[in-house]
């Protein structure tokens, strides 16, 4: 059975520094893996989506990367603002035309 | 275009009564699901549907809830009697079958937060 975990569970971070995300899944046998953010009270963004072949994906300031051998994938931001604090979520498909399955996210919070 | 639409936003029933909420996905998408999300928590799947079949609804507590997708557009989910711990935000998601990025993407609503007092 996959499962899918988030280190840290809540970071808080000055505005203007770089961090990076972690979510580690169990079985490396996955078809895609998608990072999700979250506002509170509202429902999923789509930020990055990673195909099983593919190492890592960019989109502005964030950098999604993937190790499936080792059952890793990092969300990497880039000069965090404010505006980026949510919590974040990402979740791995198994294979094509299955459902997703997520880890527990991280909350983030950028302090001005 | 279109995001997922889903109604109500909010709600507070008290227990054992029943409830049920409503679903339209982005046109053309064949697959939905439904999540159930408690507060501190990762989305878990309740049941997935691929046109109006239904692919896995190994996770959904068939004594309670039950989920519909007729014509396979729109659908809904009940729950009947709802108990405390049904209290969750339940987000529905569609994406579309095919390759590429854009295709196997999956789109969320804004959910609708269940109360059960």
């Amino acid at each position: 059975k996959q499962e899918v975990t988030q280190i840290p569970a809540a970071l808080s971070v000055p505005e203007g520094e770089n961090l990076v995300l972690n979510c580690s899944f169990t079985d490396s046998a996955i078809y895609n893996l998608q990072w999700f953010r979250q506002d509170p009270g509202k429902g999923l963004t789509s930020l990055l989506l990673i195909q099983s072949s593919q190492r890592e994906q960019t989109s502005g300031r964030l950098n999604a990367s993937l190790d499936k051998s080792s059952g890793r994938s990092t969300l990497y931001i880039a000069a965090s603002q404010p505006g980026d604090s949510a919590t974040y979520l990402c979740a791995v498909r198994i294979n094509y035309g299955q459902n997703f399955v997520f880890g527990p996210g991280t909350r983030l919070s950028v302090l001005p | 275009e279109a995001g997922v639409a889903q109604s109500p936003r909010y709600k507070i029933i008290e227990k054992r009564q029943s409830v049920a909420f409503w679903c339209n996905p982005i046109s053309g998408h064949a697959t939905l699901y439904w999540y159930q999300q408690i507060l501190g928590q990762g989305p878990k799947l309740l049941i997935q549907f691929q046109n109006n079949g239904v692919v896995d609804d190994s996770q959904l507590p068939k004594d309670r809830f039950s989920a519909e997708r007729l014509k396979g557009v729109d659908s809904t989910l009940k729950i009947q009697p709802a108990k405390l711990e049904d209290s969750a935000v339940y987000l529905c998601a569609s994406s579309f079958p095919g390759t590429g990025r854009r295709n196997t993407e999956a789109f969320f609503g804004q959910g609708t937060r269940l109360t059960v007092v």
